[in-house]
């Protein structure tokens, strides 16, 4: 079982729509990422918290807006988005330590579907 | 700039042969971290190996195995009597450093698919 959880597991929206993408972790990290990944492509890394602030933000277009309540929860809100956006949503956490660099640990992910 | 390139798209093998994945690597870091991960149909991304730049050392973890060369850039993977379960897409992945949060760049990925 992996040990970050995403919800839901399937996703159908219109492009009018509102949704949140959300993601869990309970491994103590204290960075968490959003990824997105097109069919037969690697994940694009789109978003990084780390200690719950925003620290990088690849350029993602103003209808993804994420969110970190706290240490645990991660979330992304989806707003007017375009079919092109359809993808498969990975969450990811890690731990952020000076000089080390902690593998990532991911979970299962959202498969989102614009229509 | 970082760049991963994995040549291999696709690999087909027969089970309990061995098949090996190759990945380069482009950096100009001293320092940078490399990483293996298997994804299959299910979605998920699983983390199989971390190697930093300063440990040369082949490692092998049960039917796998890997080995780091950085005089030719290179951290491939290989997979010992195959199996069915083995099936999946395999990234390389290296890091960009950073300590506040951690970009990983990635191959393109090979799929590989065991079959019976």
């Amino acid at each position: 079982d992996t040990e970050v959880t995403q919800t839901p597991k399937h996703l159908v929206m219109g492009m009018t729509n509102k949704k949140s993408l959300k993601c869990e972790q309970h491994m103590g990290h204290r960075a968490m990422y959003w990824y997105k990944q097109k069919a037969k492509k690697p994940p694009e890394l789109m978003f990084v918290y780390s200690y719950e602030k925003l620290s990088i933000n690849e350029s993602v277009p103003s209808r993804f807006s994420p969110e970190c309540p706290n240490s645990s929860l991660l979330n992304l809100h989806l707003h007017a988005l375009q079919p092109e956006d359809s993808a498969l949503y990975l969450c990811a956490s890690s731990q952020p330590r000076a000089g080390r660099y902690s593998p990532l640990h991911f979970g299962n992910g959202t498969r989102l579907t614009v229509t | 700039a970082q760049k991963v390139t994995q040549a291999q798209t696709e690999i087909s093998v027969v089970e309990k042969e061995d098949v090996t994945l190759d990945c380069v690597y482009e950096t100009r870091d001293t320092t940078y971290y490399l990483f293996w991960y298997k994804q299959p149909p299910s979605g998920e991304l699983v983390f199989l190996i971390r190697r930093n730049s300063f440990d040369e050392q082949n490692e092998i973890s049960g039917r796998y195995s890997w080995n780091f060369q950085k005089s030719t850039s290179s951290f491939n993977f290989t997979i010992t009597a195959s199996q069915v379960v083995d099936s999946a897409v395999y990234f390389c992945a290296l890091i960009r450093g950073e300590t506040s949060g951690s970009r990983l760049t990635f191959g393109e990925g090979t799929q590989l698919t065991v079959n019976p």
